[in-house]
């Protein structure tokens, strides 16, 4: 079967780095993406991998390595506002998106 | 900001009603999915479409349907809602070009069936 592994919850410290891991195993692969959704609201895209290595966006940096079926987040300068849940979602071979059950992020003073 | 709307945002209902949750974009985009979303869980594909009289079923579509006639606007209806029905639902669109489009999604609506 296709699943998508990620940790459940992630406490860090305002100001901190943090890595949210994702592993995949999947029919196929047609691109991976991280989508944020705060409490009681909608996701809104962060980040698409398709090809092996860093994508850095400003705070946010998304790796890809498509032979170990793994891709992480990451996140500088962590701000109260980035306390969400951090979705991880894969394209497989039919471009239908398999979605991971999002890694609820807690950022502390 | 993404354009794209859902009706109601909040709904209570009795077991065997039949609902409609509405769903509308202005960004002229082919596709449209609904989704249906528990808390702490992922997101489960109910049915999408890829253009205009084109509707396909997800994983959680046996108790639904769908329709797309017109561009914009992509309706999901509950014949007869149950408790198990209780979620939170989706409505999302990405652009035609390719299939790799990022996802615009609404604010959702939140069904609640006693």
């Amino acid at each position: 079967g296709q699943n998508i592994d990620q940790p459940t919850e992630m406490t860090a410290t305002e100001g901190a780095i943090v890595q949210i891991n994702c592993t995949y195993q999947t029919s196929g692969f047609n691109g991976l993406f991280w989508y944020q959704q705060h409490a009681g609201e909608a996701p809104t895209f962060l980040s698409y991998n398709v090809l092996d290595g860093l994508e850095e966006k400003g705070r946010f940096s998304s790796f890809l390595s498509r032979s170990k079926g793994y891709s992480y987040l990451l996140l500088k300068e962590l701000q109260m506002k980035d306390s969400a849940s951090y979705l991880c979602a894969v394209m497989d071979s039919n471009y239908q998106l398999i979605w991971g059950a999002g890694t609820k992020l807690i950022i502390k003073p | 900001e993404a354009d794209i709307y859902q009706t109601p945002r909040y709904l209570v209902i009795g077991t065997g009603k039949k609902i409609t949750l509405e769903c509308s974009q202005t960004m002229g985009h082919d596709k449209m999915y609904w989704y249906q979303q528990d808390p702490g869980m992922e997101l489960h594909l109910i049915h999408y479409s890829y253009g205009v009289n084109s509707t396909e079923k997800g994983d959680l579509s046996s108790e639904s349907t769908v329709s797309r006639i017109r561009t914009e606007h992509f309706p999901l209806t509950l014949e007869s809602a149950r408790p198990s029905h209780t979620s939170q639902y989706l409505c999302a669109s990405s652009e035609g070009q390719g299939d790799t489009g990022e996802l615009f999604f609404g604010e959702g609506s939140r069904l609640t069936v006693l």
